[in-house]
Order: C-alpha cells, then structure tokens, then sequence
C-alpha cells in the first residue's frame, strides 16, 4: 500500500460528458501529481501542485482542470470528454524534490 | 519529443539468470534516476534510484548503473525470479525542477520458471 488512494478505481461515461478524479496524498506529502497512461504508452506527465499552488504543467489538454485543497487531496476534472481521453489516470505524491513519487493505483475511464 | 526511451518493449529470462533493463535520456539536465515496477491493475511502485552523483546503486538484487556520458542507465536484477515479471519503467528528474518525472515507455519482463 503505497498511501496515496485514488477514487474511483473505474469509470465509464459517455463522450461529451464531465468526469472527477479524486487523489488523497500521502500523509505528510505536499506534492501531489497527475499522470495519464494511454494503452500501450508510457506515463505523461500532466499537471503537479504543491502545498495548493499549481507548480508545473506538462502535456494537458486545455479541456482539463485539476486543483489541491488546503487537506492536500487533488482533483481532477475533465470535461467534454472524447474517445481518445480513455486511459488510466494515476496520482502520485512526494515529499519533496528528487526523492521518490509514491503512486496510487489509478483510475481508469472508459469513454463510450 | 521522448526525453526518456527504454528501446525494448519486452525481455525474457530464465529464473535465477540476470535480467538486464536499459534506459537512455537525452536531456542532459537529469540528474536523478528511478525506477519503478508495475503489475497489471495496479499503480507503478517505486524500486531504486540514483543520483547523477553516483554511478552505481544498489539494493538487494536490485542494482542500477548510471552512465553520464552516454547519457544510459540500466537497472540489473540478479537473480531473476517469476514474481519479477512486471513492467519496468524508468524515469528522470531535472535539477532545479519541480520533483516532476519524465517516463519511458516501458519494458515488459518476462521471468520463465
């Protein structure tokens, strides 16, 4: 158990709709990171906040939101969804810079 | 443009031989070096690091080789067992960055009993 939970563990909606994804961080993390996994694909960054502030951005879709809350626990909102948003979300956490991000077990959206 | 690239997408080894996963990057301002293991289902676990600092690390069967010049890593597990058989992903940090990992794409080990 690596302490970062993830909720919910599958979803399936429908194309155009507008889905959440929930990630509590570790105790004590105050970085916390999305990242998407397309089939076959490697881990793309998407978006990291710090302490509640947005700190980096990577590859993310404009159509994509996300936010920390003063608990730490980050959502992730994407909307007008397509096809191709179908893929595994993972969350992950650290305590700081250049040590080890701890994922959660991923959520994985089904766009029908 | 893909900073991190593992160039094999599979591997397969006979239990207790060595398993060999490698890794180039291009980006010469990584400076830290992980990598993480992931089982159908589940998120990817962290399994060994290294810093620029170093060319070697190791922990339990687990060893990672870094080598600067040619900008390439690999991580050895001797010896190999059947419950290692996952996917194996590498990935990079900048200095001065914000801790975000840059991901290769994987490579599928498979151990044969």
């Amino acid at each position: 158990d690596s302490g970062v939970t993830q909720t919910p563990k599958h979803l399936i909606t429908a194309t155009g709709q507008r889905v959440t994804l929930r990630c509590s961080p570790r105790s004590g993390d105050l970085s916390v990171y999305w990242y998407q996994q397309s089939l076959d694909q490697g881990l793309q960054f998407l978006i990291q906040y710090y302490n509640g502030e947005e700190r980096a951005k990577g590859n993310i879709l404009e159509r994509f939101s996300a936010q920390q809350f003063p608990d730490l626990h980050s959502e992730l909102n994407l909307s007008s969804l397509e096809l191709g948003d179908s893929a595994l979300y993972f969350c992950a956490s650290s305590a700081g810079t250049h040590t080890e991000a701890f994922f959660g077990q991923g959520t994985r959206l089904t766009v029908v | 443009d893909q900073q991190v690239k593992q160039n094999s997408p599979s591997l397969s080894v006979q239990e207790g031989r060595i398993s060999i996963l490698n890794c180039d990057y291009t980006n010469s301002m990584f400076d830290y070096f992980l990598w993480y293991k992931k089982y159908p289902a589940e998120g990817p676990t962290f399994l060994i690091s290294i810093s620029s600092i170093k060319d070697k690390n190791e922990d339990g069967r687990f060893t990672v080789f870094l080598n600067k010049s040619a900008k390439h890593l690999s991580l050895h597990i001797v010896p190999s067992q059947p419950g290692d058989s996952a996917v194996y992903f590498c990935a990079a940090s900048a200095s001065g960055n914000t801790g975000k990992l840059i991901f290769g794409q994987g490579t599928t080990l498979q151990v044969k009993p």
